[in-house]
Protein backbone atom coordinates (compact mmCIF):
# COMPACT_ATOMS: atom_id res chain seq x y z
CA UNK A 1 0.00 0.00 0.00
CA UNK A 2 1.42 3.37 -0.99
CA UNK A 3 2.02 5.70 1.34
CA UNK A 4 0.07 8.68 0.11
CA UNK A 5 -3.09 8.05 -1.97
CA UNK A 6 -4.67 10.06 -4.69
CA UNK A 7 -8.77 10.42 -5.53
CA UNK A 8 -9.54 10.21 -8.18
CA UNK A 9 -6.66 9.14 -10.35
CA UNK A 10 -8.79 10.64 -13.85
CA UNK A 11 -10.94 13.68 -13.46
CA UNK A 12 -12.81 14.93 -16.34
CA UNK A 13 -14.88 18.11 -15.71
CA UNK A 14 -16.80 21.03 -18.04
CA UNK A 15 -15.14 24.58 -17.73
CA UNK A 16 -16.74 26.41 -14.80
CA UNK A 17 -17.30 23.47 -12.30
CA UNK A 18 -15.95 23.13 -8.92
CA UNK A 19 -13.34 20.35 -8.68
CA UNK A 20 -12.30 18.61 -5.59
CA UNK A 21 -9.29 16.22 -5.65
CA UNK A 22 -8.15 14.20 -2.48
CA UNK A 23 -5.27 12.49 -0.79
CA UNK A 24 -5.15 10.61 2.38
CA UNK A 25 -1.89 9.25 3.83
CA UNK A 26 -0.80 6.97 6.16
CA UNK A 27 2.54 8.21 8.30
CA UNK A 28 2.59 10.79 10.51
CA UNK A 29 3.99 14.16 8.65
CA UNK A 30 5.27 17.60 9.44
CA UNK A 31 4.14 19.54 6.21
CA UNK A 32 2.04 18.46 3.05
CA UNK A 33 2.48 19.90 -0.57
CA UNK A 34 0.40 20.12 -2.98
CA UNK A 35 2.34 20.59 -6.80
CA UNK A 36 0.62 21.21 -10.19
CA UNK A 37 2.56 19.21 -13.18
CA UNK A 38 1.70 20.70 -16.50
CA UNK A 39 1.89 18.54 -20.10
CA UNK A 40 5.22 19.76 -20.63
CA UNK A 41 6.34 18.70 -17.41
CA UNK A 42 7.57 21.47 -15.14
CA UNK A 43 6.51 21.04 -11.39
CA UNK A 44 5.23 23.85 -9.48
CA UNK A 45 4.40 24.22 -6.03
CA UNK A 46 0.84 25.68 -4.96
CA UNK A 47 0.89 24.74 -1.38
CA UNK A 48 2.49 23.80 1.74
CA UNK A 49 0.43 22.81 4.77
CA UNK A 50 1.22 21.76 8.16
CA UNK A 51 -2.63 22.82 9.32
CA UNK A 52 -6.13 24.15 8.66
CA UNK A 53 -6.91 25.86 5.35
CA UNK A 54 -5.10 28.19 2.42
CA UNK A 55 -6.39 29.79 -0.05
CA UNK A 56 -4.85 31.35 -3.06
CA UNK A 57 -6.63 32.56 -6.05
CA UNK A 58 -9.34 29.57 -7.15
CA UNK A 59 -7.35 27.14 -5.55
CA UNK A 60 -7.59 25.73 -1.45
CA UNK A 61 -6.50 23.17 -0.19
CA UNK A 62 -7.91 21.89 3.39
CA UNK A 63 -5.71 19.36 6.10
CA UNK A 64 -6.96 17.30 8.53
CA UNK A 65 -4.53 16.24 10.57
CA UNK A 66 -6.48 13.94 12.55
CA UNK A 67 -7.51 12.33 9.86
CA UNK A 68 -4.63 12.43 8.05
CA UNK A 69 -6.52 13.94 4.87
CA UNK A 70 -6.11 16.73 2.81
CA UNK A 71 -8.04 18.42 0.13
CA UNK A 72 -7.56 20.46 -3.25
CA UNK A 73 -10.42 22.35 -4.36
CA UNK A 74 -10.44 24.51 -7.95
CA UNK A 75 -13.41 26.56 -8.13
CA UNK A 76 -14.83 28.08 -11.24
CA UNK A 77 -12.31 25.83 -13.17
CA UNK A 78 -10.99 26.92 -16.55
CA UNK A 79 -9.22 24.53 -19.51
CA UNK A 80 -5.61 25.92 -18.65
CA UNK A 81 -6.41 24.35 -14.87
CA UNK A 82 -5.89 21.04 -17.08
CA UNK A 83 -2.34 19.28 -15.59
CA UNK A 84 -1.68 16.61 -12.71
CA UNK A 85 -1.96 17.71 -9.47
CA UNK A 86 0.56 15.60 -6.93
CA UNK A 87 0.02 15.92 -3.28
CA UNK A 88 3.26 15.24 -1.48
CA UNK A 89 4.05 14.68 2.38
CA UNK A 90 7.55 15.19 4.50
CA UNK A 91 6.97 12.38 6.69
CA UNK A 92 8.12 13.35 10.87
CA UNK A 93 11.42 13.09 11.64
CA UNK A 94 12.38 13.20 8.22
CA UNK A 95 14.81 15.00 6.18
CA UNK A 96 12.52 16.93 4.46
CA UNK A 97 12.41 14.36 1.44
CA UNK A 98 8.89 14.20 -0.27
CA UNK A 99 6.99 11.11 -0.33
CA UNK A 100 4.51 11.65 -3.39
CA UNK A 101 1.20 10.61 -4.51
CA UNK A 102 0.82 9.41 -8.30
CA UNK A 103 -1.06 12.11 -9.03
CA UNK A 104 -4.54 13.07 -10.45
CA UNK A 105 -4.87 14.08 -14.32
CA UNK A 106 -7.50 16.46 -14.54
CA UNK A 107 -8.95 17.36 -17.88
CA UNK A 108 -11.23 20.71 -18.18
CA UNK A 109 -13.05 21.23 -21.42
CA UNK A 110 -14.39 24.28 -22.74
CA UNK B 1 16.07 35.85 -9.29
CA UNK B 2 16.00 32.97 -11.49
CA UNK B 3 14.85 29.50 -10.18
CA UNK B 4 16.12 26.56 -10.13
CA UNK B 5 17.96 25.41 -13.47
CA UNK B 6 19.20 22.13 -14.52
CA UNK B 7 20.45 21.17 -17.73
CA UNK B 8 20.77 19.41 -20.20
CA UNK B 9 16.68 19.17 -20.54
CA UNK B 10 16.40 16.17 -22.77
CA UNK B 11 19.86 13.62 -22.62
CA UNK B 12 20.16 10.62 -25.11
CA UNK B 13 22.55 7.94 -23.88
CA UNK B 14 23.29 4.70 -25.07
CA UNK B 15 23.09 1.51 -22.68
CA UNK B 16 26.62 1.14 -20.97
CA UNK B 17 27.62 4.91 -21.33
CA UNK B 18 27.69 7.78 -18.40
CA UNK B 19 24.87 10.54 -17.69
CA UNK B 20 25.61 13.28 -15.79
CA UNK B 21 22.89 15.58 -14.67
CA UNK B 22 23.41 19.75 -13.37
CA UNK B 23 21.46 20.96 -11.10
CA UNK B 24 21.82 24.75 -9.91
CA UNK B 25 19.78 25.44 -7.05
CA UNK B 26 18.41 29.07 -6.25
CA UNK B 27 20.42 31.87 -5.52
CA UNK B 28 20.75 31.57 -1.96
CA UNK B 29 19.55 27.87 -1.29
CA UNK B 30 22.29 25.02 0.06
CA UNK B 31 19.21 22.58 -0.02
CA UNK B 32 18.97 20.33 -2.89
CA UNK B 33 16.96 17.34 -3.38
CA UNK B 34 16.87 14.73 -6.18
CA UNK B 35 13.70 12.75 -7.74
CA UNK B 36 12.96 10.41 -10.37
CA UNK B 37 9.79 10.18 -12.39
CA UNK B 38 9.83 6.49 -14.24
CA UNK B 39 7.68 6.55 -17.06
CA UNK B 40 3.65 6.30 -15.95
CA UNK B 41 4.60 6.54 -12.21
CA UNK B 42 4.89 8.81 -9.19
CA UNK B 43 8.07 10.77 -8.38
CA UNK B 44 10.35 8.83 -5.96
CA UNK B 45 13.26 10.49 -3.87
CA UNK B 46 16.85 9.59 -4.82
CA UNK B 47 19.07 11.67 -2.35
CA UNK B 48 19.29 14.92 -0.28
CA UNK B 49 22.68 16.77 -0.20
CA UNK B 50 23.74 19.88 1.29
CA UNK B 51 26.76 21.69 0.18
CA UNK B 52 29.32 19.56 -0.24
CA UNK B 53 27.56 16.95 1.91
CA UNK B 54 25.51 14.25 1.26
CA UNK B 55 22.64 13.85 4.10
CA UNK B 56 20.23 11.31 2.97
CA UNK B 57 20.71 9.10 0.20
CA UNK B 58 18.34 6.36 1.30
CA UNK B 59 16.35 6.35 -2.48
CA UNK B 60 19.29 6.37 -4.21
CA UNK B 61 20.07 2.62 -5.96
CA UNK B 62 23.51 1.41 -4.40
CA UNK B 63 25.17 0.95 -7.85
CA UNK B 64 26.05 3.06 -10.81
CA UNK B 65 24.49 6.09 -9.24
CA UNK B 66 26.15 8.94 -7.20
CA UNK B 67 25.63 12.63 -6.13
CA UNK B 68 27.46 15.37 -5.13
CA UNK B 69 27.07 19.05 -4.64
CA UNK B 70 30.53 20.74 -4.34
CA UNK B 71 30.98 24.05 -2.29
CA UNK B 72 31.42 26.05 -6.03
CA UNK B 73 29.15 24.66 -8.77
CA UNK B 74 25.97 22.90 -9.37
CA UNK B 75 25.25 19.74 -8.03
CA UNK B 76 25.50 16.67 -10.05
CA UNK B 77 24.09 13.18 -10.49
CA UNK B 78 25.79 10.76 -12.26
CA UNK B 79 24.35 7.50 -13.79
CA UNK B 80 27.06 5.18 -14.77
CA UNK B 81 26.97 2.44 -17.49
CA UNK B 82 23.51 3.32 -17.88
CA UNK B 83 20.68 0.93 -18.73
CA UNK B 84 17.34 1.04 -20.57
CA UNK B 85 15.49 0.94 -17.20
CA UNK B 86 17.32 4.39 -16.54
CA UNK B 87 15.12 6.14 -18.85
CA UNK B 88 13.06 8.80 -16.54
CA UNK B 89 12.97 12.24 -15.75
CA UNK B 90 14.81 13.85 -13.39
CA UNK B 91 14.31 16.84 -11.19
CA UNK B 92 16.26 18.68 -8.39
CA UNK B 93 14.70 20.56 -5.59
CA UNK B 94 16.17 23.28 -3.53
CA UNK B 95 15.43 25.00 -0.50
CA UNK B 96 17.13 28.14 1.61
CA UNK B 97 16.52 25.65 4.31
CA UNK B 98 15.08 22.51 5.92
CA UNK B 99 12.39 21.46 3.98
CA UNK B 100 11.74 19.49 7.06
CA UNK B 101 11.16 22.58 8.77
CA UNK B 102 8.85 23.96 6.61
CA UNK B 103 11.06 25.23 3.69
CA UNK B 104 9.38 25.12 0.46
CA UNK B 105 10.90 22.98 -1.97
CA UNK B 106 11.21 25.10 -5.63
CA UNK B 107 11.40 22.25 -8.66
CA UNK B 108 13.49 22.38 -11.77
CA UNK B 109 12.44 21.48 -15.44
CA UNK B 110 13.76 18.12 -15.10
CA UNK B 111 16.13 16.38 -17.38
CA UNK B 112 14.72 13.66 -19.38
CA UNK B 113 17.41 10.89 -19.83
CA UNK B 114 16.41 8.82 -23.01
CA UNK B 115 18.44 5.51 -22.97
CA UNK B 116 19.00 3.43 -26.67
Amino acid sequence: KNEVEQSPQNLTAQEGEFITINCSYSVGISALHWLQQHPGGGIVSLFMLSSGKKKHGRLIATINIQEKHSSLHITASHPRDSAVYICAVVEGGSQGNLIFGKGTKLSVKP
Amino acid sequence: NAGVMQNPRHLVRRRGQEARLRCSPMKGHSHVYWYRQLPEEGLKFMVYLQKENIIDESGMPKERFSAEFPKEGPSILRIQQVVRGDSAAYFCASSSGLAARGETQYFGPGTRLLVL
